[in-house]
């Protein structure tokens, strides 16, 4: 079964507007992280943002936020104020807490920026 | 402080010929992950390693793959008798510990192309 669902292969938004991409996961697990990783196209793979199981809060870094939802198993991913530079693959991870260490990676979106 | 070290980043080989991919962990880490990803999806998990132990191997193919980190020098990802099939970036993570809360940080990936 699918355990990290990203629903949106492709997005496009205007610079300096606000965009949400989805992510949607799938763990009985009731320990585990929520990551966000960038890949532009010169393939690194850049970390953005991390959100614990139990975190009360939402992340936030800079002009990322992920917005949380326990009950829904989502951790969508907001770009503020979008910039040219944001044009990248866009990709959902999730670690276990218990017995795992890899990354479950999903199948990304791509987000392009509008001048 | 480096970040994790990969090479080569781009590495051409005829089919049967035998690729090998390393990696050096950010300092202080002693933790180590492989991945693969296919063109046009997202990262897919091969092996997990700590100095001279394989922890998890679930992800490798069971033929021709092999990892190793040991005591001195970079973690090797090597593939023998390589095949079209092969091509795909690799990337190597590396984390300090192994809670859920850690983020991996990865390198910059081996775009390996089989001839």
């Amino acid at each position: 079964a699918q355990k990290i669902t990203q629903t949106q292969p492709g997005m496009f938004v205007q610079e300096k507007e606000a965009v949400t991409l989805d992510c949607t996961y799938d763990t009985s697990d009731p320990s585990y992280g929520l990551f966000w990783y960038k890949q532009p196209s010169s393939g690194e793979m850049i970390f953005l943002i991390y959100q614990g199981s139990y975190d009360q809060q939402n992340a936030t870094e800079g002009r990322y936020s992920l917005n949380f939802q326990k009950a829904r198993k989502s951790a969508n991913l907001v770009i503020s104020a979008s910039q040219l530079g944001d044009s990248a693959m866009y990709f959902c991870a999730m670690r276990e807490g218990t017995g795992t260490y890899k990354y479950i990676f999903g199948t990304g979106t791509r987000l392009k920026v509008l001048a | 402080n480096a970040g994790v070290m990969q090479n080569p980043r781009h590495l051409v080989r005829r089919r049967g010929q035998e690729a090998r991919l390393r990696c050096s962990p950010m300092k202080g880490h002693s933790h180590v992950y492989w991945y693969r990803q296919l063109p046009e999806e997202g990262l897919k998990f091969m092996v997990y390693l700590q100095k001279e132990n394989i922890i998890d191997e679930s992800g490798m193919p069971k033929e021709r793959f092999s990892a190793e980190f040991p005591k001195e020098g970079p973690s090797i990802l090597r593939i023998q008798q390589v095949v079209r099939g092969d091509s795909a970036a690799y990337f190597c993570a590396s984390s300090p510990r192994t809670v859920v809360t850690d983020t991996q940080y990865f390198g910059p990936g081996t775009r390996l192309t089989v001839l």
